[in-house]
């Protein structure tokens, strides 16, 4: 099984569209969470860090259910320019991060 | 601060060649990793380091080699260089900050072994 699986899309949404991604965990030793995001043949960015409570940073937020082993991005009024691949990613502690395999955004005019 | 550095951009090796990957970053991070990166398979990591002199393996450490003689540099040798070795390859550096661990990308290294 996956350390961390995430649904590969693409999502095709209208600009000014609100979306939605999730991903799941499978070590519930697992201890900090982030999103990244990619964008075609280029690094992984990080996007924002991912708390218990849920936090948010703009247009975006992010929500962790570790009951669920379960954490979630939502993207509010969606630009062109958030178009990308969003990258899932759970840290074990040290320096051990596991990525998911990435959900691609497409965001059309 | 040029951030985390790679070089070559761009490789073509031919089975059985080695070479190295070459890392570097100047913001003093702790931590570095390398990682991989094949369609549909997100990143790999294989091999990373906590701090100058210590390595260890990740999740596909065969047929890579590393050291860590400098806080800077983390290179990443291919010992013999295999066509399923074809991929992206990316190293990252990161720091602790509040017991939450923040990771920097460099611009990664396209390798292609025929």
């Amino acid at each position: 099984r996956k350390e961390v699986e995430q649904d590969p899309g693409p999502f095709n949404v209208p600009e000014g569209a609100t979306v939605a991604f999730n991903c799941t965990y499978s070590n519930s030793a697992s201890q900090s969470f982030f999103w990244y995001r990619q964008d075609c043949r280029k690094e992984p960015k990080l996007l924002m860090s991912v708390y218990s409570s849920g936090n948010e940073d703009g247009r975006f937020t992010a929500q962790l259910n570790r009951a669920s082993q379960y954490i979630s991005l939502l993207i509010r009024d969606s630009k062109l320019s958030d178009s990308a691949t969003y990258l899932c990613v759970v840290n074990r502690g040290f320096n051990k991060f596991y990525f998911g395999s990435g959900t691609k955004l497409n965001v059309k005019p | 601060n040029a951030g985390v550095t790679q070089t070559p951009k761009f490789q073509v090796l031919k089975t059985g060649q080695s070479m190295t990957l070459q890392c570097a970053q100047d913001m003093n991070h702790e931590y570095m990793s390398w990682y991989r990166q094949d369609p549909g398979m997100g990143l790999r990591l294989i091999h990373y380091s906590v701090g100058a002199g210590i390595t260890d393996q990740g999740e596909v450490p065969n047929g890579y080699n590393v050291s860590r003689s400098t806080t800077e540099d983390f290179p990443l040798r291919l010992l013999s260089a295999a066509p399923s070795q074809t991929s992206v390859y990316f190293c990252a550096s990161s720091y602790e900050a509040s017991g939450s661990y923040e990771q920097y990308f460099g611009p990664g290294t396209r390798l292609t072994v025929t």
